[in-house]
């Protein structure tokens, strides 16, 4: 069981806007920066989040972030068959002195 | 251009140990917090360890704490992972990253992984 709950799945038709959410709790998301990473196995994983809503230089505006309390959500507009991947959130816990994923959510682009 | 090669993957034994290389350019690589991160078949990311830049800190999951051992050398833009008591649940592509500055910061550069089988 991950700290970071996240949905396994989700789908939209290409053109459409998904979120995807996180949920933490305040030794983690409600106190850290929330980070959003693509990732598709056999390639490195992509950062398209940090700082809960900035994008990297690069990362298009069809993606963002927000932060509330102990949970966060990345958003994806304009979807295109190119974005099939898997979608983690990451953050750090005061706690377990240690970073944490979410077990990650698998987006299908119908 | 920030590039990250990791080396030493391979099939090992339960119980037994490897040692993951990370080379890293393209960065100043003292001024860099890294992490190992892995990703076993058929599951999610999972944050292994981190070091800070001077080495001075360092972090491991309760997965790994006590058998695994991360370290860097700056003067030669090398990240190291020493994994002894190996077992097939460490299974797994093992990525090196940089973060963006402390630990706890995100990741914004990833190498292409090393495979660790553990299996008799």
């Amino acid at each position: 069981q991950s700290v970071l709950t996240q949905p396994p799945s989700v789908s939209a038709a290409p053109g459409q806007k998904v979120t995807i959410s996180c949920s933490g709790s305040t030794s983690n998301i409600g106190n850290n920066y929330v980070s959003w990473y693509r990732h598709l196995p056999g390639t490195a994983p992509q950062l398209l989040i940090y700082d809960n809503n900035k994008r990297p230089s690069g990362i298009p505006d069809r993606f963002s972030g927000s932060k509330s309390g102990t949970s966060a959500t990345l958003g994806i507009t304009g979807l295109q068959t190119g974005d099939e991947a898997d979608y983690f959130c990451e953050t750090w816990d005061g706690s377990l002195n240690g970073g944490v994923f979410g077990g990650g959510t698998k987006l299908t682009v119908l | 251009e920030v590039q990250m090669l990791e080396s030493g993957g391979g099939l090992v034994q339960p119980g037994g140990s490897l040692r993951l290389s990370c080379a890293a350019s393209g960065f100043t690589f003292s001024s860099y917090s890294m992490t190992w991160v892995r990703r076993a078949p058929g599951k999610g990311l999972e944050w292994v360890s981190g070091i800070n830049n001077n080495a001075a800190r360092t972090y491991y999951a309760d997965s790994v704490r006590g058998r695994f051992t991360i370290s860097r050398d700056n003067s030669k833009g090398v990240l190291y992972l020493q994994m002894n008591s190996l077992r097939a649940e460490d299974t797994a592509v093992y990525y090196c990253a940089k973060r963006q500055g402390f630990t706890t910061s995100s990741a914004d550069s990833w190498g292409q992984g090393t495979l660790v089988t553990v299996s008799s």
